[in-house]
């Protein structure tokens, strides 16, 4: 299965928001509501951002929000800041019990 | 607090094997699946395989199925990933995540396999 399709790179100015979409299938990100998001900063581990489709973890800032339409997730960051600069993956369980990641998305903060 | 932390990366020469192994703690191991992740050089997230709570469920993806077994000791708190067959490509710091269709919610610091001759 192919990876879902993330923009490469986005970017916003302090305080703005920004959106990065994640397109998948209906046997994916349309089929189940199972999308979850993922910050990276360099050289640290993945962290949970946003699980089934638009809950946040405990802990998580409520300016990041999930939510979907079709084969296509979003996650929206809003009143960006300089810590959120990091990479951004996408995922979603699939009708194949295997999970596929998107690419990731580059924020850059201005 | 949840501490997964990854041990037995290495340099292996192609062909050869590697096992992987997850220590946990801070958290009930038994109750949750367990995966292994991996992230080449300046690469993307690649999931790699899943292993329910009790071992009754487990998948991989298509580019390790047939090389690569994921396990589990409940009664070490531990998860392992046996690897063999290994080629270049395999090359890649490997995450082990607690989670599954719910998210990974905790992830460790990874392991580096390097795979070259």
């Amino acid at each position: 299965q192919s990876a879902l399709t993330q923009p490469a790179s986005v970017s916003g100015s302090p305080g703005q928001s920004i959106t990065i979409s994640c397109t998948g299938t209906s046997s994916d990100v349309g089929g189940y509501n199972y999308v979850s998001w993922y910050q990276q900063h360099p050289g640290r581990a993945p962290k949970l951002m946003i699980y089934d489709v638009s809950k946040r973890p405990s802990g998580v800032s409520n300016r990041f929000s999930g939510s979907k339409s079709g084969n296509t997730a979003s996650l929206t960051i809003s009143g960006l800041q300089a810590e959120d600069e990091a990479a951004y993956y996408c995922s979603s369980h699939t009708s194949y019990s295997i999970v596929l990641f998107g690419g990731g998305t580059k924020l850059t903060v201005l | 607090e949840v501490h997964l932390v990854e041990s037995g990366g290495g340099l292996v020469k192609p062909g050869g094997s590697l096992r992987l192994s997850c220590a946990a703690s801070g958290f009930t191991f038994s109750c949750c699946s367990m995966n292994w992740v991996r992230q080449a050089p300046g690469k993307g997230l690649e999931w790699v395989s899943s292993i329910s709570s009790r071992s009754s469920y487990i998948y991989y993806a298509d580019s390790v199925k047939g090389r690569f077994t994921i396990s589990r000791d409940n009664a070490k708190n531990s998860l392992y990933l046996q690897m063999n067959s290994l080629r270049a490509e395999d090359t890649a710091v490997y995450y082990c995540a607690r989670g599954f269709t719910e998210g990974f919610d905790f992830w460790g610091q990874g392991t580096l396999v390097t795979v070259s001759s």
